[in-house]
C-alpha cells in the first residue's frame, strides 16, 4: 500500500519569505499522479499543484513550485514570496493512475504553515 | 472551475438519531464521488468510494451498515450516518471526480456533532 510522510507538523514564517514543505512517499508503481491541497481556516480544500510521475518537469504554479526528485520518493513544494493567505494546512497526496482503479488519494499528515505579518 | 456542494454545512443531533448528508455536483456529472472522514487537526481519512448506481467500496475498518452510501444520480451522493453515537462526531468531507480526469474536487465539508 501507498504511503505519504509529511515530517513537519508545523512551520512558520514571515511575510515575503519563501518556505519549503516536505513530503516523501513509499510506492511500488512506476507511474502515478502527486498532489499538493491547501486547507484554510474555512476547511475547503484546494488543489494547489499536481505532477505526473513520467514528467522530468517540475510543476509550478505562479508562486508555487515542487521539486519532484522520483528516485528518492520526494516531492517537496516552495512557495515563494509568502503571503498571509498561504496560512493553512497542506496537504501531499499520491494518486494511483486513472486506468487502475478508482483513483483514491492517499494524504499525509498535513502540515500546519502560518506566515507572519 | 467545477463545483461541488455538501448539505447541511453543520448538523447537531442526539446520539441514536440517523443523520443524512448530501454531496452534489454542481456543473458536472460525477461517476465517482468519495466520502471522507477528518479529525481536528488531522489528515483526511478515506471512508468510501461511491460509484454511480452500484454499490459503494468501504475501506478497511469502515461499518457499511453505520454509513450508508447512496450514489443514485450523476451528481448526487449521499451519506447516511445511522444511530449516530459521540464518537461519530466529526468533519466530514466528500469529493468529486469527472469522467476521464485523475483531479478530484472537493466539498466545503459537514461538521457533525452528535450530543
Amino acid at each position: 500500500a501507498q504511503t505519504v510522510t509529511q515530517s513537519q507538523p508545523e512551520m512558520s514564517v514571515q511575510e515575503a519569505e519563501t518556505v519549503t514543505l516536505s513530503c516523501t512517499y513509499d510506492t511500488s508503481e512506476n507511474n502515478y499522479y502527486l498532489f499538493w491541497y491547501k486547507q484554510p481556516p474555512s476547511r475547503q480544500m484546494i488543489l494547489v499543484i499536481r505532477q505526473e510521475a513520467y514528467k522530468q518537469q517540475n510543476a509550478t504554479e505562479n508562486r508555487f513550485s515542487v521539486n519532484f526528485q522520483k528516485a528518492a520518493k520526494s516531492f517537496s513544494l516552495k512557495i515563494s514570496d509568502s503571503q498571509l493567505g498561504d496560512t493553512a494546512m497542506y496537504f501531499c497526496a499520491f494518486m494511483k493512475p486513472f486506468i487502475q482503479g478508482a483513483q483514491k488519494l492517499v494524504f499525509g499528515q498535513g502540515t500546519r504553515l502560518t506566515i507572519n505579518p | 472551475g467545477a463545483v461541488v456542494s455538501q448539505h447541511p454545512s453543520r448538523v447537531i443531533c442526539k446520539s441514536g438519531t440517523s443523520v443524512k448528508i448530501e454531496c452534489r455536483s454542481l456543473d458536472f456529472q460525477a461517476t465517482t464521488m468519495f466520502w471522507y472522514r477528518q479529525f481536528p487537526k488531522k489528515s483526511l481519512m478515506l471512508m468510501a468510494t461511491s460509484n454511480e448506481g452500484s454499490k459503494a467500496t468501504y475501506e478497511q475498518g469502515v461499518e457499511k451498515d453505520k454509513f450508508l452510501i447512496n450514489h443514485a444520480s450523476l451528481t448526487l451522493s449521499t451519506l447516511t450516518v445511522t444511530s449516530a453515537h459521540p464518537e461519530d462526531s466529526s468533519f466530514y468531507i466528500c469529493s468529486a471526480r469527472a469522467p476521464g480526469t485523475n483531479e478530484q474536487f472537493f466539498g466545503p465539508g459537514t461538521r457533525l456533532t452528535v450530543l
